[in-house]
């Protein structure tokens, strides 16, 4: 089964929204990252947070672990259409290989 | 810096003919990844190399899978021969080892 699953698996929310995406997984990992997946384009690396990190910020973006739930959460505040995608996470199980989870798709509306 | 450049971008073909997807990592990085994605199956993980050698080939579906990296600056991953299963988008990634990974354009296959 998947290291990495996301919930929800679909977001639609109108613009100035705040989006919040959240992720588990099973194994220990040394950080965990999100990416951004635009559609028939690859993926955009958003933000890493370690494995001894709780709270990360990168603009809009806030990510936050717990490793004693094995999970994390992606919030991405005052949303706009250009926001519109899907967004994964990847867990670092070690030697940088990932393992991505299934994704949200997020509808911004204007 | 160019990102990583994958070619073709489309790829058609018949079933039962080799097909060949190349990658050029950006310069520096030492690991490089291939993966397939589908809507099925998502994104999975079919191999990746550090420094050239390759590390875990675990995902690569079947011997019809073969990927080489002759030196840094290129890879290929080679079906031979291709089936309609093989259909996905492909997309090749290249990262200095445990940081964040930079994906090319992807290679849209379809096996007919």
């Amino acid at each position: 089964s998947q290291q990495g699953e996301e919930d929800p698996q679909a977001l639609s929310i109108q613009e100035g929204e705040n989006a919040t995406m959240n992720c588990s997984y099973k194994t220990s990992i040394n950080n965990l990252q999100w990416y951004r997946q635009n559609s028939g384009r690859g993926l955009v690396h958003l933000i890493l947070i370690r494995s001894n990190e709780r709270e990360k910020h990168s603009g809009r973006l806030r990510v936050t672990l717990d490793t004693s739930k094995k999970s994390s959460s992606l919030l991405i505040t005052a949303s706009r259409a250009a926001d519109t995608a899907s967004y994964f996470c990847a867990t670092d199980i070690g030697g940088g290989k990932l393992i991505f989870g299934q994704g949200t798709e997020l509808s911004v509306k204007p | 810096d160019a990102g990583v450049i994958q070619s073709p971008r489309h790829e058609v073909t018949e079933m039962g003919q080799e097909v060949t997807l190349r990658c050029k990592p950006i310069s520096g990085h030492n690991s490089l990844f291939w993966y397939r994605q589908t809507m099925m199956r998502g994104l999975e993980l079919l191999i990746y190399f550090n420094n050239n050698v390759p590390i875990d080939d675990s995902g690569m579906p079947e011997d019809r899978f073969s990927a080489k990296m002759p030196n840094a600056s290129f890879s290929t991953l080679k079906i031979q021969p291709s089936e309609p299963r093989d259909s996905a988008v492909y997309f090749c990634a290249s990262s200095l080892t445990g940081r964040e990974q930079y994906f090319g354009p992807g290679t849209r296959l379809t096996v007919t």
